[in-house]
């Protein structure tokens, strides 16, 4: 089975700072999807941004990017000028072409962004 | 807004009782996907429909089960409510296909007294 591991359960970061976030998986797939959700105070679960395994350059969303290492399943993200909405949970998850096609979470973490 | 609706945002009810959770996706979607949020399992699957048929299962208890009607919405029965059943429960959809990203209702919270 799948798993995904998020190592820092709380990071925090200085306003306008840039901090990375790690995530590291396990699959014997060679197929397959990762992403990063974030998750604010109000719960919503909100895509922050996805990449394809079967890609080499690493995905980028305006201030925030990713630095995918295929042969290590590492995927972390990197959040640049960080601002205040940046404080959030971030959740990294991965699926696959399998038969099943949920989303496999790792468990987060707690990210505060200081003044 | 992702385009997913779900209801009731809050609801809070007693062990034993009965509750349906309801799901609207997105404009084209097919597929609706169900995950609990709890403090201590995180985030889990639940389970899958796509186009009315079940198509996978997580971990989803016997007393939970699930639907998806023809006109694509879904809802979520949970029976013999526990008190470790107070989760923060959601759905997503997406067209069906892996490729494709799951889309996030703003969710359902259960507390169970």
């Amino acid at each position: 089975a799948q798993t995904v591991t998020q190592s820092q359960p709380e990071m925090s970061v200085q306003e306008a700072e840039t901090v990375t976030l790690s995530c590291t998986y396990d699959t014997s797939e060679s197929d397959y999807y990762l992403f990063w959700y974030k998750q604010p105070p109000s719960r919503q679960m909100i895509l922050v941004i996805r990449q394809e395994a079967y890609k080499q350059q690493n995905a980028t969303e305006n201030r925030f990017s990713v630095n995918f290492q295929k042969a290590a399943k590492s995927f972390s993200l990197k959040i640049s000028d960080s601002q205040l909405g940046d404080a959030a949970m971030y959740f990294c998850a991965y699926n696959d072409r399998g038969s099943a096609r949920q989303l496999t979470f790792g468990s987060g973490t707690q990210l505060t962004v200081l003044p | 807004d992702s385009g997913v609706t779900q209801t009731p945002k809050h609801l809070i009810t007693a062990t034993g009782q009965r509750v349906t959770l309801r799901c609207s996706p997105r404009s084209g979607d097919l597929s609706v996907y169900w995950y609990q949020q709890s403090l201590d399992q995180g985030l889990q699957f639940l389970i899958q429909y796509y186009n009315g048929e079940e198509r996978a299962k997580g971990n989803i208890l016997e007393r939970f089960s699930a639907q998806q009607f023809p006109d694509l919405h879904s809802e979520l029965n949970l029976s013999s409510l526990e008190l470790g059943d107070s989760a923060l429960y959601f759905c997503a959809s997406n067209k069906g296909t892996v490729q494709e990203t799951q889309y996030f209702g703003p969710g359902t919270r259960l507390l169970v007294l």
